[in-house]
């Protein structure tokens, strides 16, 4: 069964250190998401990717996030420097989109848990 | 401001009965619903979707859509110690393709 690649799955740092994450979507998913979710709350998109093009990065950081997807297939999400409040689950999605029947369905691979000392 | 609302819980149910929980979302125009599971410290998991009015089962899972109302619905028939998770709605409302989420119920089915 086809599956959303993450890694690393838990990552500590301490603050003003650099931290990135890796995502592989599902084969032939066109769609990447970035999420961060915080607990009890729902995930908050980050940025959005259609083949290797920037959708949407209107809720990144941009000060000290950085997210890339150069050849359209996986993805790195970067924070430099850390701050304390970075800690949360960071969560990577694909889907069809824009092509495909129920290409709106949104595939989440394990994420990764991020806790700033 | 789009938005999707839950109640956050928890929603406490014996084992064996049915458990029901509630979405409602702002934007009529709404076209895409879909419900997710998340386990403690897991990541969300995709278990229905649904597009149009009425209801779609799957096994024991049954989504209702009322878009007149604006609320779509998640039934859980004998309810599980392993359906105890928090479970998440997310509507897509325009050809964006993004979703959005709301915060999550927290169910908790008894033995």
């Amino acid at each position: 069964e086809a599956e959303v690649a993450q890694s690393p799955r838990y990552k500590i740092t301490e603050k003003s250190q650099a931290v990135a994450f890796w995502c592989d979507p599902i084969s032939g998913h066109a769609t990447l998401y970035w999420y961060r979710q915080i607990l009890g709350q729902g995930p908050e998109l980050l940025v959005q990717f259609q083949d290797e093009s920037v959708v949407d990065d209107s809720q990144l950081p941009k000060d000290r996030f950085s997210a890339e997807r150069l050849k359209g297939v996986d993805s790195t999400l970067k924070i430099q420097p850390a701050e304390l409040g970075d800690s949360a689950m960071y969560l990577c999605a694909s889907s069809l989109a824009p092509r495909g029947i129920r290409r709106d369905e949104q595939y989440f691979g394990p994420g990764t848990r991020l806790t700033v000392t | 401001q789009k938005e999707v609302e839950q109640n956050s819980g928890p929603l406490s149910v014996p084992e064996g009965a049915i458990a029901s929980l509630n979405c409602t979302y702002s934007d009529r125009g709404s076209q895409s619903f879909f419900w997710y599971r998340q386990y403690s410290g897991k990541s969300p998991e995709l278990i229905m979707s649904i597009y149009s009015n009425g209801d779609k089962e799957d096994g024991r899972f049954t989504a209702q859509l009322n878009k007149a109302s604006q609320y779509v619905s998640l039934l859980i028939r004998d309810s599980q110690p392993s359906d105890s998770a928090t479970y998440l709605c997310a509507v897509n409302p325009d050809s964006n393709y993004q979703l959005i989420w709301g915060a999550g119920t927290k169910l908790i089915i008894k033995p």
